[in-house]
């Protein structure tokens, strides 16, 4: 109930090209669902977020798809750099339970 | 001007000995985190604190001990030390309004020999 499934595991994509990162949830209960970005030998950063009475959301070329129903969502990453390359994480929480829980991570790298 | 910063970023130690980490953040944030993040990239909460109050406390051996001396600053106190406690060791903060948010520190890899 508690969990946060994510995939892939690890990604690679040419430059330009649209990587997906897809992860889904049991608990219902949950309202907030960030994505988070760690570049190697650093800590993670907030990315995006979105609630789940939004469809999508996008900031500058990456965007988030939102499936209440299928109690799914995914991270498109459009027009995707090297600089791109990093570990990807989701997340979701609760109201205003203070943990996170989080997805197993997603290795992405983008080919030049 | 860290937001969250952490000391050591690096901490080579022989099983059974005791070391610490600590963090600071200057963010204003009445909320604190201790995650663990293994070699396969897993990211595991440890502890939470809210306003020095211990509010998660994940099923983590007790030779962990988190202090919180204020809201600025939750260290990691670690005892007996053993070989599966080599890890990257993260601490975040947010605010209790926003968990969601949460700000991570450079991380500090704790290596036991």
């Amino acid at each position: 109930q508690q969990q946060v499934k994510q995939s892939p595991q690890s990604l690679i994509v040419q430059k330009g090209g649209i990587p997906i990162i897809n992860c889904a949830y049991e608990n219902t209960a949950f309202d907030y669902f960030p994505w988070y970005q760690q570049f190697p030998g650093k800590g993670p950063a907030l990315l995006i977020a979105i609630r789940p009475d939004v469809s999508e959301k996008k900031e500058g070329r990456f965007t988030i798809s939102f499936n209440k129903s299928a109690k799914q969502f995914s991270l498109h990453i459009m027009d995707s750099q090297p600089g791109d390359s990093a570990t990807y994480f989701c997340a979701a929480s609760r109201g205003s339970n203070y943990q996170l829980i989080w997805g197993a991570g997603t290795k992405l790298i983008i080919k030049p | 001007d860290t937001a969250v910063s952490q000391t050591p970023k690096y901490l080579v130690t022989q099983m059974g000995n005791d070391k610490s980490i600590k963090c600071e953040q200057n963010l204003g944030h009445d909320t604190m985190y201790w995650y663990k993040q293994d070699s396969k990239k897993f990211l595991k909460i440890m502890f939470s604190y809210n306003n020095k109050e211990l509010i998660i406390n994940e099923t983590v051996p007790n030779r962990f001990s988190p202090k919180s001396p204020d809201k600025a600053h939750l260290n990691l106190h670690i005892n007996s030390l053993e070989l599966g406690d080599s890890a990257v060791y993260f601490c975040a903060s947010s605010h209790s309004s926003s968990g969601y948010e949460q700000y991570f520190g450079p991380g500090t890899r704790l290596t036991v020999t």
